[in-house]
């Protein structure tokens, strides 16, 4: 079974300054999906960025970005020029990409706590 | 606005009771999920459906039991057989199962008094 692991419960961040957490993830397969979602204060989920196994590009989305490193099994998030609204739960999470069965589930990590500082 | 709406947002409930939470989707996603997030525990699988009238337990499904008769429901039932109902219950939806990306509904807060 695939696991993922956030080595660091809580983080901390001054604003306008750059942050990375980390995600190590465990599969024994080739493709995949890896993402990191955002839970705010109000706890709804949002999507921050996605990463396809098969791509050798890192994703970018504005200020964030990943370290996407597959033979580490490595996924760690930047956070660039934080801004208070960035203060959240951020979830790394995995979901294979093979068909049928348990294989659509996103397994979560168990999450980093970010605190963005004035 | 197309979103997951789940309700009620909390709910308090006594030992020995079953309650429902609902989840309506109008994304016409065809897959939908509940989890189960606890403090320090991060989100853990409850149950998953693929289609209509088909769902599958997920990592955690004891005490818990859903349904699947409309593309745009998928509510779950904490029996009185969960040990420990006491969290925050997120339903999420996908287009199909293929795409990887959830979309989440803003949560239901179970409280067991």
């Amino acid at each position: 079974a695939q696991t993922v692991t956030q080595s660091q419960p809580e983080m901390s961040v001054q604003e306008a300054e750059t942050v990375t957490l980390s995600c190590t993830y465990d599969t024994s397969e080739s493709d995949y999906y890896l993402f990191w979602y955002k839970q705010p204060p109000s706890r709804q989920m949002i999507l921050v960025i996605r990463q396809e196994a098969y791509k050798q590009q890192n994703a970018t989305e504005n200020r964030f970005s990943v370290n996407f490193q597959k033979a580490a099994k490595s996924f760690s998030l930047k956070i660039s020029d934080s801004q208070l609204g960035d203060a959240a739960m951020y979830f790394c999470a995995y979901r294979s990409a093979r068909s049928g069965g348990s294989n659509y589930k996103l397994t979560f990590g168990k999450g980093t706590l970010l605190t963005v500082n004035p | 606005d197309g979103g997951i709406t789940q309700s009620p947002k909390y709910l308090f409930r006594k030992e020995g009771q079953n309650v429902t939470l609902s989840c309506e989707q109008n994304l016409n996603h065809d897959a939908m999920y509940w989890y189960r997030q606890d403090p320090g525990q991060g989100l853990r699988l409850i149950y998953y459906s693929q289609i209509v009238n088909d769902f599958q337990k997920g990592d955690i499904a004891e005490g818990y039991s859903v349904s699947r008769e409309k593309k745009e429901s998928f509510p779950l039932t904490v029996t009185s057989a969960q040990k420990n109902p006491t969290a925050f219950y997120l339903c999420a939806s996908s287009w199909g199962m293929n795409t990887g990306e959830l979309f989440f509904g803003e949560g239901s807060r179970l409280t067991v008094l």
